[in-house]
């Protein structure tokens, strides 16, 4: 399972985009990136997931260079309901997966 | 209409007892699991049920049983609980997604369990 290393906490402004970087050296082939995202006293929910180049949705977009050893989740425009915990999960489905999740980023929108 | 849901949300009993805890999803997923949130917030999977069936077991004390009846229900039984034991669980559910894709967790609204 591909290790995932990201930034323990950030702050940010409403109104600026947010990008937090996850790393991922040894992701393998067949590993797609997935974001989640927790609010304190709920369980966490999905918010995106790409395998290389950009994804976008209507909450986030996932930007996946050609090494696939990163990837970066932007926000645009966060608001203070944006405070929450981001975490970066790497994995396939092949076998028996585990969604193993890391220490998360903790985001801090500031007023 | 709560996909995947839990009781009881919220759990205060004495060391030494012994507490279960309820999930189901109507989402009609295959695969069921339960993860630990301890007060660093570390999310840490316990175990996974697939169709009923046991798949992934991370070394958890055996004084915690998982017993899925359907494929969705999972409980969660603690024996003998310890302060050690005091999280929040989550339950969660998946569905394989397409072309190898990770399908999404979704999970439910936590249990928090206090041992005192």
């Amino acid at each position: 399972l591909a290790k995932t290393t990201q930034p323990i906490s950030m702050d940010s402004y409403e109104g600026q985009e947010v990008n937090i970087t996850c790393s991922h050296n040894n992701i393998a082939t067949n590993d797609y990136i997935t974001w989640y995202q927790q609010f304190p006293s709920q369980g966490p929910r999905f918010i995106i997931q790409g395998y290389k180049t950009k994804v976008t949705n209507e909450v986030a977009s996932l930007f996946i260079p050609a090494d696939r050893k990163s990837s970066t989740l932007s926000l645009p425009r966060v608001s203070l309901s944006d405070t929450a915990v981001y975490y970066c999960l790497v994995g396939q489905t092949s076998g028996t997966y585990k969604y193993i999740f890391g220490t998360g980023t903790r985001l801090k929108v500031l007023a | 209409d709560t996909a995947v849901s839990q009781t009881p949300k919220y759990l205060v009993t004495q060391m030494g007892n012994d507490k279960s805890i309820k999930c189901e999803q109507n989402l009609g997923h295959d695969t069921m699991y339960w993860y630990k949130q301890d007060s660093k917030k570390f999310l840490k999977i316990m175990f996974s049920y697939n169709n009923k069936e046991l798949i992934i077991n991370e070394t958890v004390p055996n004084r915690f049983s998982p017993k899925s009846p359907d494929k969705a229900h999972l409980n969660l039984h603690i024996n003998s609980l310890e302060l050690g034991d005091s999280a929040v669980y989550f339950c969660a559910s998946s569905q394989a997604g397409g072309a190898g894709a990770i399908g999404e967790l979704f999970f439910g609204e936590g249990s928090r369990l206090t041992v005192l």
